[in-house]
C-alpha cells in the first residue's frame, strides 16, 4: 500500500523566499507529525496534528513557519522569508491513532537547501 | 523527558550478529524503548519497541534489562541492507520522539 509521501522531495530556495512543502500521510491515519533534521543529527519535534487540529507546535522555530492540516489528511508546512538556517531535511510522519505508542511512518523528507 | 545514550558507530560483518547497545538510566516505569532505524537519503523506518519483556519481530529482536535501565537491539543475521543510522529512544505517554544522534552501523562484506 502508499506510505507517506512528501513533494518536492528537493527544493532550493533564494533566503527571503516563501517556501511550502506537502505531506500525503497514509490514508486514514489521524496522527501527522513534521520534523526536522539537520545534517548528521537525529529529526527535531515540530508540530503535531490530531486529524485537522494542531494540538501541539512547541517546536516549531519561530513565527515564520507554519503549519496546516485543513481537511485532517493532506499537510502543508510553509517557511516565510527563508534563511540559511532553515536549510534541512523536512520529515512527515503519520500513525494511525491519536497520541500512542503506535509506530509513526515516516515520509522520505524534503531537503530544503536556502542560498 | 529522559535521554539515551548510544555508541557514535559499530562496525559488523556481514551475515554476523549485531549487538546495538542502549543506555537509559533514567527510565521511567511508563516510557517504552522504540527502537527506529535511517538509511542513507530515506525517512526513518520502525523497527521495534517494548516496555519491560524481551521482544522479537521479522526483523530484529529487543532485550530489555531488568531493571530496564539499558537495552539491546539484535539483528540475527546482518546483511548489507542493514547499514543505516539507529536510534533508540524513549516514549512516555508524550507523542512526541525525542531523537538522539543515534548509532551508524556499518556492515562489512
Amino acid at each position: 500500500g502508499a506510505g507517506v509521501s512528501q513533494s518536492p522531495r528537493y527544493k532550493v530556495a533564494k533566503r527571503g523566499q516563501d517556501v511550502a512543502l506537502r505531506c500525503d500521510p497514509i490514508s486514514g491515519h489521524v496522527s501527522l507529525f513534521w520534523y526536522q533534521q539537520a545534517l548528521g543529527q537525529g529529526p527535531e519535534f515540530l508540530t503535531y496534528f490530531q486529524n485537522e487540529a494542531q494540538l501541539d507546535k512547541s517546536g516549531l522555530p519561530s513565527d515564520r513557519f507554519f503549519a496546516e492540516r485543513p481537511e485532517g489528511s493532506v499537510s502543508t508546512l510553509k517557511i516565510q522569508r527563508t534563511q540559511q538556517e532553515d536549510s534541512a531535511v523536512y520529515l512527515c510522519a503519520s500513525s494511525p491513532r491519536g497520541p500512542s505508542n503506535q509506530p509513526q511512518h515516516f515520509g522520505d523528507g524534503t531537503r530544503l537547501s536556502i542560498l | 523527558d529522559a535521554k539515551t545514550t548510544q555508541p557514535n558507530s559499530m562496525e559488523s560483518n556481514e551475515e554476523e550478529p549485531v549487538h546495538l547497545p542502549c543506555n537509559h538510566s533514567t527510565i521511567s516505569g511508563t516510557d517504552y524503548i522504540h527502537w527506529y532505524r535511517q538509511l542513507p537519503s530515506q525517512g526513518p523506518e520502525y523497527v521495534i519497541h517494548g516496555l519491560t519483556s524481551n521482544v522479537n519481530n521479522r526483523m530484529a529482536s529487543l532485550a530489555i534489562a531488568e531493571d530496564r535501565k539499558s537495552s539491546t537491539l539484535i539483528l540475527h543475521r546482518a546483511t548489507l541492507r542493514d547499514a543505516a543510522v539507529y536510534y533508540c529512544i524513549l516514549r512516555g505517554s508524550n507523542y512526541q520522539l525525542i531523537w538522539g544522534a543515534g548509532t551508524k552501523l556499518i556492515i562489512k562484506p
